[in-house]
């Protein structure tokens, strides 16, 4: 069974930075693509970065490029999101998707707020 | 940015009705080697997306066959075929033909 669990979350301040993780299991890790897929409270979907199966490709949105980072250890099944300077439009779940949005973790909530 | 355009924005069935979600694209999403990377998704209260069907037409792994997809180029659709109580939620379309991937607003089906 694929699981994705993320974890790091929590209440940070404008300004702050915060590490999220996404643990994997059930499938072979090191195959395929991840995505950081995020929601802001009581809206939709917005993708914000992607990396490829080896690391060797990286694309951010706008919104988040020069700011947050997206890596992965595929000795650790883990895939990361590196956020620096967090803004309050940041507040959203935060999901790590596998594939193309073939499974989705439950999510992990940040909130940016003084 | 490709713009996914979902209509209609609620939708509201009775059991045993079926439905029909529209998901139209800015550009169109078929690419260079003829695939087209359109996606459904079903979010349920209080839970994270689930993958219904992929790359237009393809049912995903354990997705009920009363969900169908059909479409091509610029214009897509979703088909619930009798709605059941447990397909309430809020659907998407997503695209991954063009960067950035990008998701339609979101349908947000009710049962009557």
């Amino acid at each position: 069974e694929v699981q994705l669990v993320e974890s790091g979350g929590g209440l940070v301040k404008p300004g702050s930075s915060l590490k999220l993780s996404c643990v994997a299991s059930g499938f072979t890790f090191s195959s395929y693509g991840m995505h950081w897929i995020r929601q802001a409270p009581k809206k939709g979907l917005e993708w914000i970065a992607l990396i490829y199966y080896d690391s060797s490709n990286k694309y951010y949105a706008d919104s988040v490029k020069g700011r947050f980072t997206i890596s992965r250890d595929n000795s650790k099944n883990t895939l990361y999101l590196e956020m620096n300077s967090l803004r309050s439009e940041d507040t959203a779940m935060y999901y790590c998707a596998m594939g193309i949005g073939d499974y989705w973790g439950q999510g992990v909530m940040v909130t940016v707020s003084s | 940015d490709v713009v996914l355009t979902q209509t209609p924005s609620t939708l509201s069935a009775t059991i045993g009705q079926s439905v029909s979600i529209s998901c139209r694209s800015s550009q169109s999403l078929l690419d260079s080697a003829g695939n087209t990377y359109l996606y459904w998704y079903l979010q349920r209260p209080g839970q994270s997306p689930q993958l219904l069907i992929y790359l237009v037409s393809n049912l995903g792994s354990g997705v009920p066959n009363r969900f169908s997809g059909s479409g091509s180029g610029t214009d897509f659709t979703l088909k619930i075929s009798g709605v059941e109580a447990e397909d309430l939620g809020v659907y998407y379309c997503m695209q991954a033909t063009h960067a950035p991937l990008t998701f339609g607003s979101g349908t947000k089906l009710e049962i009557k």
